[in-house]
């Protein structure tokens, strides 16, 4: 799998956008980039993933560089309940989806 | 639905001693996984099962473990706890590109 890396941690302020980075310049092309959360304690929440084309969900929007080899995952409107550690993943989709490998991740803090 | 549940919440050992963790899914998933997660780090995959009969290890599988004889049930067995074994084990289902994660359970070992 293509390794990433993530700042450690990064702070946002409530209401504003929260802009996550992630590179992956090893990425294949078979590979996504799936993003999940943690929040304090609790099993990780999956958020969103792409291939190569932006997305955007209810929860966040995945912008993808050209060249694939960097993301940023953008929370539009950051809140106290966005704190969170947040995970950048690489890796086949379908059958191989299941067998995740989480870095560390960033830990984001949303500030009053 | 449920979604994945997880018991116990907490146990605790002492070295030697043989448990079993809990864990089950009420969405028909097929694939199944089980992690650990150690103070300060990202999730380690344990074991995974890709249906009912069918497991393989994952990064760390030393001293676990596992079965899957139905769809919904995916237990984790420590066969002889040792304190290195001390973490917060995350059991998941998964249904194409997302995993769903249970509460996790918070083992030490003594």
């Amino acid at each position: 799998d293509a390794k990433t890396t993530q700042p450690t941690s990064m702070d946002c302020a409530e209401g504003r956008a929260a802009n996550l980075p992630c590179n992956h310049s090893t990425i294949s092309g078979n590979e996504y980039v799936y993003w999940y959360r943690q929040i304090h304690s609790q099993g990780p929440q999956y958020i969103i993933h792409g291939l190569k084309n932006n997305e955007t969900n209810e929860m966040a929007s995945l912008i993808i560089t050209e060249d694939r080899k960097s993301s940023t995952l953008i929370l539009p409107h950051a809140t106290l309940r966005d704190t969170a550690v947040y995970y950048c993943i690489v890796r086949v989709s379908g059958a191989g989806s299941y067998q995740l490998t989480f870095g560390k991740g960033t830990k984001l803090s949303v500030i009053p | 639905n449920a979604g994945v549940t997880q018991t116990p919440k907490f146990q605790v050992l002492k070295t030697g001693q043989s448990m079993t963790l809990q864990c089950a899914q009420d969405m028909n998933h097929e694939y199944m996984s089980w992690y650990r997660q150690d103070p300060g780090m990202g999730l380690r995959l344990i074991h995974y099962s890709v249906g009912a009969g069918i497991t393989d290890q994952g990064e760390v599988p030393n001293g676990y473990n596992v079965s899957r004889s139905t769809t919904e049930d995916f237990p984790l067995r420590l066969l002889s706890a040792a304190p290195s074994q001390t973490s917060v084990y995350f059991c998941a289902s998964s249904y194409f590109y997302e995993q769903f994660f249970g509460p996790g359970t918070r083992l030490t070992v003594l």
